[in-house]
């Protein structure tokens, strides 16, 4: 099993344009989500989905979209990129969300910089 | 919303030293979840605490869940090396089932 696999790892755009992070499991998990990463902010949740065809928003969500067609991918969509979303993006995924057994399997992480 | 706070920020201790690292939340948590970092790479899941007042040890680690299900701790015995990294405790708030709150993190340094 690969796990959790993110593309690009590492990314420069330029402020306004758009993108889509990857994100793929072949764990057949029903949990999967995104965080990002930033200097003493720990990780934050952007949006989440508990299966396919469903999607909520986390934390910090503005600026993002995602949609979950299939059960191993959740894309995650910069609608047109700020400065402010330079970061880490961290994919994670999981057998269900807060219940038991509910161990996060993170992807490698995509790093991204806004110019 | 709910807050995970964890302090301290950051530690800096020599090798064979102890290291605690505490969590707090805003709101009573169904379980809590602990990660480690390592510099450069991704969290990965150490542990998982469900009940009120559980303690749990994986070798030199000791975790535990408070009896409000509101703090947690992570104790290092004799640090070593291999111990450097940042340290996150994770929480889904009871009655919620999807959503998982990460802390803001601990990070080591073990210098010899």
């Amino acid at each position: 099993n690969a796990g959790v696999t993110q593309t690009p790892k590492f990314q420069v755009l330029k402020t306004g344009q758009s993108m889509t992070l990857q994100c793929a499991q072949d764990m057949n998990h029903e949990y999967m989500s995104w965080y990002r990463q930033d200097p003493g902010m720990g990780l934050r949740l952007i949006h989440y989905s508990v299966g396919a065809g469903i999607t909520d928003q986390g934390e910090v969500p503005n600026g993002y979209n995602v949609s979950r067609s299939t059960t191993e991918d959740f894309p995650l969509r910069l609608l047109s990129a700020a400065p402010s979303q330079t970061s880490v993006y961290f994919c994670a995924s999981s057998y269900s969300g807060g219940r038991g057994g509910s161990t996060q399997y993170f992807g490698p992480g995509t790093r991204l910089t806004v110019l | 919303g709910q807050q995970v706070m964890q302090i301290p920020q950051y530690q800096h201790v020599q090798e064979g030293e102890d290291f605690t690292t505490y969590c707090n939340s805003s709101t009573t948590l169904s379980n809590i979840q602990w990660y480690k970092q390592r510099p450069g790479g991704h969290p990965v899941f150490l542990i998982q605490l469900v009940k009120s007042g559980e303690v749990k040890k994986q070798k030199r680690l000791t975790f535990q869940f408070g009896e409000a299900k509101k703090n947690s701790s992570l104790h290092i015995t004799a640090t070593q090396t291999t111990d450097v990294g940042t340290y996150f405790c994770a929480g889904p708030p009871t009655g919620t089932a999807s959503k998982l709150t990460f802390g803001t993190g601990t990070r080591l340094q073990v210098t010899l």
